[in-house]
C-alpha cells in the first residue's frame, strides 16, 4: 500500500514568512509523528498526535511552531515567522497506534531552505 | 532522560568486506531499540528492531544486530558490505512516557563503500 506522504518536497522561503508543511500517513495509521533533521541537531522529535488526544508538543522548539491533525489523518506543521535556524529536512511518520513497539514509518521529508 | 550515542560519524569499508556500527543507549527501563537506515533524498527505513526475547535480530538487507544490556549496546552488523549500502545509518530508542511516545535517535554514522 501507499506508504507515508509530505508535500512539498522543497520549500524555499523568506525570513519572516509563514510556511506550511503537509503529511498523509498510512491509513488506518491513528499515531504521527513530526520529527525535524538538521546540521548539528541529529534527529529531534516535534510533536505527536495518537487518535482524538491531546498531542504532544514537548519537542516544539518555539511558540512559532504549530501543527494540527484534522480528521484523524492529514497533518499540518505550520512555522511562522521563519528564522535561517528553521532550515532543515523535516519528517513526517506514523505507526499503528502509540505503543513504542509499533513501528514508525517515515515519509521522505520536506527540504525547507529560510533564505 | 534517554539518549543514544553513535561513536563514529563516518565509516568507509570496501565492498566484501564486513561492518559492525556501534551504537550506545542510555534509558532507565527496559529499551526497545530500532536501526534505521537513510539513503540520499529518502526518507528513513527501518532495517530492525528488538523489543525482548533473542537478543540477536535479523533484519532486512542482510543486517543484523545485537542487544547487549551489559554494555548497553546495540550494535550494527553485516558480513559482507555491497556498495548499495551506502547510506547513513541510525540507531534509535523508543521512549514510552505519560504524554506519549517517542524515538530519541543517535546522530547517524556515514557509510561510505569503495569498490
Amino acid at each position: 500500500g501507499a506508504g507515508v506522504s509530505q508535500s512539498p518536497s522543497n520549500k524555499v522561503t523568506e525570513k519572516g514568512k509563514d510556511v506550511e508543511l503537509r503529511c498523509d500517513p498510512i491509513s488506518g495509521h491513528t499515531a504521527l509523528y513530526w520529527y525535524r533533521q538538521s546540521l548539528g541537531q541529529g534527529l529531534e522529535f516535534l510533536i505527536y498526535f495518537q487518535g482524538n488526544s491531546a498531542p504532544d508538543k514537548s519537542g516544539l522548539p518555539s511558540d512559532r511552531f504549530s501543527a494540527e491533525r484534522t480528521g484523524g489523518s492529514v497533518s499540518t506543521l505550520t512555522i511562522q515567522r521563519t528564522q535561517q535556524e528553521d532550515s532543515a529536512v523535516y519528517l513526517c511518520a506514523s505507526s499503528l497506534d502509540s505503543w513504542t513497539r509499533d513501528t514508525q514509518y517515515f515519509g521522505p521529508g520536506t527540504r525547507l531552505t529560510v533564505l | 532522560a534517554q539518549s543514544v550515542t553513535q561513536p563514529d560519524i563516518h565509516i568507509t569499508v570496501s565492498e566484501g568486506a564486513s561492518l559492525e556500527l556501534r551504537c550506545n543507549y542510555s534509558y532507565g527501563a527496559t529499551p526497545y531499540l530500532f536501526w534505521y537506515v537513510q539513503s540520499p533524498g529518502q526518507g528513513l527505513q527501518l532495517l530492525l528492531k528488538y523489543f525482548s526475547g533473542d537478543t540477536l535480530v535479523q533484519g532486512i538487507k542482510g543486517f543484523e544486530a545485537e542487544f547487549k544490556r551489559s554494555q548497553s549496546s546495540f550494535n550494527l552488523r553485516k558480513p559482507s558490505v555491497h556498495w548499495s549500502d551506502a547510506a547513513e545509518y541510525f540507531c534509535a530508542v523508543g521512549v514510552r512516557e505519560t504524554s506519549g511516545s517517542r524515538l530519541t535517535f543517535g546522530e547517524g554514522t556515514q557509510l561510505t563503500v569503495n569498490p
